[in-house]
């Protein structure tokens, strides 16, 4: 079983829908929680982190975090065609030490 | 600021060729970290770095591949011989580190190509 695993997708949302990413990770010693969006031949770049239960948001974006069911979300409010990428979940232990996933694409349609 | 700089861009070699990829994190950031990323593996530490210090390595794939950290704006990561198995792209990414909730910023990336 792999440390963090995603959907790899392609999610194909219309322009203005819902995005609805998701995550779940194995190590229960897990502190934080961080969405990273990489485009296409680009490097990743940071969109949200948390580690409470609950939701976080952020203009479009909701990070959604239930620890006892090892499980993270985000959200992405009126989606728009700029938003396809590729989007990869991290965890870390607590350390500087990030594990990732192999992300999912999504794809959003004018 | 320049952001994470990376050189080279692009590295076509054959197997058996050593290979050099260099890192020169933003200033003041005290974590260094080498990522490789593959279609089949996804993005995988290598190895981060601490105030210069190699903290973690466990992700380094074998004895081939080293990296070094002389001093705090500069890195590499060397791999020799390098072998078909070794394309990627390798990213260099630092952090300020003093927080674990802290943001983690990648250079461009070094697309490493082995015949």
């Amino acid at each position: 079983q792999k440390e963090v695993e995603q959907n790899s997708g392609p999610l194909s949302v219309p322009e203005g829908a819902i995005a609805s990413l998701n995550c779940t990770y194995s190590d229960r010693g897990s502190q934080s929680f961080f969405w990273y969006r990489q485009y296409s031949g680009k490097s990743p770049e940071l969109i949200m982190f948390i580690y409470s239960n609950g939701d976080k948001e952020d203009g479009r974006f909701t990070a959604q975090l239930n620890k006892a069911s090892q499980y993270v979300s985000l959200l992405i409010r009126d989606s728009q065609p700029s938003d396809s990428a590729t989007y990869l979940c991290a965890v870390s232990l607590g350390s500087q030490k990030l594990v990732f996933g192999t992300g999912t694409r999504l794809l959003v349609s004018p | 600021d320049a952001g994470v700089i990376q050189s080279p861009r692009h590295e076509v070699t054959e197997m058996g060729q050593e290979v050099t990829l260099r890192c020169k994190p933003i200033s003041g950031h005290d974590y260094l970290f080498w990522y490789r990323q593959t279609m089949m593996r996804g993005l995988e530490l290598l190895i981060y770095f601490n105030n210069n210090v190699p903290i973690d390595d466990s992700g380094m794939p074998e004895d081939r591949f080293s990296a070094k950290m002389p001093n705090a704006s500069f890195s590499t990561l060397k791999i020799q011989p390098s072998e078909p198995r070794d394309s990627a792209v390798y990213f260099c990414a630092s952090s300020l580190g003093w927080e674990y909730q802290e943001t983690q910023y990648f250079g461009p990336g070094t697309r490493l190509l082995v015949l």
